[in-house]
């Protein structure tokens, strides 16, 4: 079955306690994106890679690290989390090649940063 | 710069009532543009998408969205809502179909009473 595959699903940590949410695809897709979801402010990018070893800052940038050391891994790292920094997060991947600009989106990370 | 704004954070239909949920963008060329549902505790699916051609674009689940370039809106509709249909609606728009970067509003969320 094709799908994004995001672990955790819920985690709860304590600030500055290193963290990584993994994500996986399974399509072969070259372009895999993360985004965070707050109230009343949709999703907004974090980070995104066009392909393996090309990453490059969304919108809201500060705070997190990513790699792309294979296609179908593309792991967040928040180095020295902040309550600030408590949302669910999607992970997302795209096959670009196919030129239909539909994202396909895994089933969400909650984080809560006390 | 690209923008989406999704005018009303929360509607509330009966079942069997019709729905339209509004979006308008800011974009200065022609736009790729998406609507996804979230249902509670699910990722993002892709309901539709305009890239170009016919502006009445239909969707899975019976919705379907119009893009009218002069009012620069893409507004979802459905002649017959049904109580699966409650979840989170947002709108997308993308600068062109093979860079997976979207846009997205902040969200509408739908209640339907029986």
């Amino acid at each position: 079955e094709a799908q994004v595959t995001q672990n955790p699903r819920y985690l709860i940590t304590v600030t500055g306690k290193k963290l990584t949410v993994t994500c996986s695809q399974n399509m072969n897709h070259e372009y895999m994106s993360w985004y965070r979801q707050d109230p009343g402010l949709g999703l907004r990018q974090i980070y995104y890679s066009m392909n393996v070893e090309v990453t490059d800052k969304g919108d809201v940038p500060e705070g997190y690290k990513v790699s792309r050391k294979e296609k179908r891994n593309f792991p967040l790292i928040l180095e020295s989390p902040s309550p600030n920094q408590t949302s669910l997060y999607f992970c997302a991947s795209s096959n670009t090649l196919a030129n239909t600009g539909e994202l396909f989106f895994g089933e969400g990370s909650r984080l809560t940063v006390l | 710069a690209q923008s989406v704004t999704q005018p009303d954070i929360h509607i509330t239909v009966s079942e069997g009532a019709s729905l339209e949920l509004r979006c308008n963008y800011s974009y200065g060329a022609t736009p790729y543009l998406f609507w996804y549902v979230q249902s509670p505790g699910q990722g993002l699916q892709l309901l539709l998408k305009y890239f170009s051609g016919d502006t009445l674009v239909q969707g899975i689940k019976g919705f379907e969205a119009e893009f009218k370039r002069s009012q620069s809106s893409f507004n979802l509709r459905k002649p017959s809502v049904h109580w699966s249909d409650a979840a989170e609606y947002f709108c997308a728009v993308g600068r062109a179909s093979n860079t997976g970067k979207l846009i997205f509003g902040q969200g509408t969320t739908l209640q339907v009473k029986p």
